[in-house]
């Protein structure tokens, strides 16, 4: 079956570190990419996306991903995490040769401490 | 981007109750969706709403169980019906604005409705 897998289940880290939470998906057409992003009491929102170009995507608050379309992956990296990064990250993926519906990974929280 | 609301943003039900989550959008959407958030998981497509068709749903979700209206191209209603315990989730609707692509294209969530069934 089709699914996107994120490696890391909850992930602790002190401010300033830095960031790679890890995405893999298991399709082999064209995909759209996506991270989402969970603050605590708030809705989902668009981190950041990859369609076509560039495989280094650059989204707010300081996040980047990269696409490697050999390894199907799209990490998500930041070089200097705050704590008000603290939240749920999510990947997600369309496969657009299958009628192109959304998958979610499972999931990675991540916790910054001050 | 597209401005989502949902009503009710929680509530506690009785089991074999039913409850209505409505979603507005505050532009025109040709395609719309409905999620399901269980506790700890990730998010799980249930259906998609095109205006003036039959909702399409994916497999493991039918339509006695959640019933969908999509009455015009800035509203659409989820029904949970018959409710059960493990129907418990964040159920969130989402849009597709840019000009019908929708699976295609980026897609942006409301707030979601944190039901839980006792």
């Amino acid at each position: 079956a089709q699914s996107v897998s994120q490696h890391n289940h909850h992930v602790i880290l002190s401010e300033a570190a830095s960031l790679e939470l890890g995405c893999n998906y298991s399709y082999g057409g064209t995909v759209n990419l996506f991270w989402y992003v969970q603050y605590p009491g708030q809705h989902l929102q668009l981190l950041l996306k990859y369609f076509s170009g560039d495989p280094l995507v650059k989204g707010i608050k300081g996040f980047e991903a990269e696409f490697i379309k050999s390894k199907f992956s799209f990490n998500l990296r930041k070089p200097s995490v705050q704590w008000s990064d603290t939240a749920e990250y999510f990947c997600a993926v369309t496969d657009l040769g299958q009628g192109g519906k959304l998958i979610f990974g499972q999931g990675t929280e991540l916790s910054v401490k001050p | 981007s597209a401005v989502i609301s949902q009503k009710p943003s929680r509530d506690i039900c009785q089991r074999g109750t039913s409850l209505t989550i409505q979603c507005q959008v505050d532009s025109q959407v040709t395609m719309m969706f409905w999620y399901r958030q269980q506790p700890g998981q990730s998010l799980t497509l249930i259906a998609t709403a095109n205006q003036g068709s039959e909702a399409t749903y994916e497999s493991g979700f039918v339509i006695d169980k959640f019933p969908i209206s999509r009455p015009n191209l800035t509203f659409s209603t989820l029904t949970v019906s018959n409710m059960s315990p493990e129907d418990s989730s964040i159920y969130l609707c989402s849009v597709s604005p840019a000009g019908g692509l929708g699976f295609t294209d980026t897609q942006y969530f409301g707030p979601g409705t944190r039901l839980t069934v006792l």
